[in-house]
């Protein structure tokens, strides 16, 4: 059975472009959260899906967008990268919000913008 | 909405010694709290969770207490061994059925010595 799993690896982008990470979510996961993991501090919530809906949205601007698929995967989209983006994107997938909540995280993917 | 502090942010021990990590929140909703362990350049790991109709939890050397009257929960490791050595997360959140966003601490660099 299959974690959590995340692409690319690594990804190097030039300001002012735009990036697409992807996120497979653990078998019988149905719920997909997007985190931002700075250097040296604790990941920050950017938004969560469920039913192909965003469910939720914390402090992060209209440059960062997402999408669910109907098989749960999901895409974050960044436009206009800035140089402060960089860092390791983490997607977590969790069972059906009526189930439970325990969230399970992917390996990342790391963003260096130049 | 909800903040997470904790303390300290780097602790040191003897192998075999105990370690204590301690974290306060907010909102008096939230109703779930977690605890991560990060390897330098992995994934957040689960290692415990304890919910907020429950006072402690144990797994082997891990241990959870979480005061609701206080606001405040704490992560326990007893014979601690060098494979202990990592960044240690707590995190809050409230889980409403339809939504639930987790809100991270800071982090505690543990280095456990020989």
């Amino acid at each position: 059975d299959a974690g959590v799993t995340q692409s690319p690896t690594h990804l190097i982008k030039t300001r002012g472009q735009q990036v697409t990470l992807r996120c497979s979510p653990k078998s019988g996961h149905d719920t997909v959260s997007w985190y931002q993991q700075a250097l040296g501090q604790g990941p920050q919530f950017i938004f969560q899906y469920y039913e192909e809906e965003e469910r939720q949205r914390g402090n992060f601007p209209d440059r960062f967008s997402g999408h669910q698929f109907p098989n749960y995967s999901s895409e974050l989209n960044v436009n206009a990268l800035l140089l402060g983006d960089s860092a390791l994107y983490l997607c977590a997938s969790s069972e059906p919000l009526a189930v439970g909540d325990t969230q399970y995280f992917g390996p990342g993917t790391r963003l260096t913008v130049l | 909405g909800e903040n997470v502090e904790q303390h300290p942010s780097t602790l040191s021990v003897q192998e075999g010694d105990s370690a204590v990590i301690k974290c306060t929140y907010s909102d008096s909703a939230s109703n779930y709290f977690p605890w991560y362990k990060q390897e330098l350049g992995k994934r957040p790991q689960l290692i415990i969770d304890i919910r907020s109709n429950v006072g402690e939890k144990k797994d082997q050397r891990i241990a959870v207490t979480l005061n609701k009257t206080a606001k405040h929960f704490s992560l326990h490791i007893t014979e601690t061994q060098p494979e202990d050595s990592a960044v240690y997360f707590c995190a809050a959140s409230e889980h409403t059925g339809t939504a639930s966003k987790l809100t991270f601490g800071t982090g505690t660099r543990l280095q456990v010595t020989l």
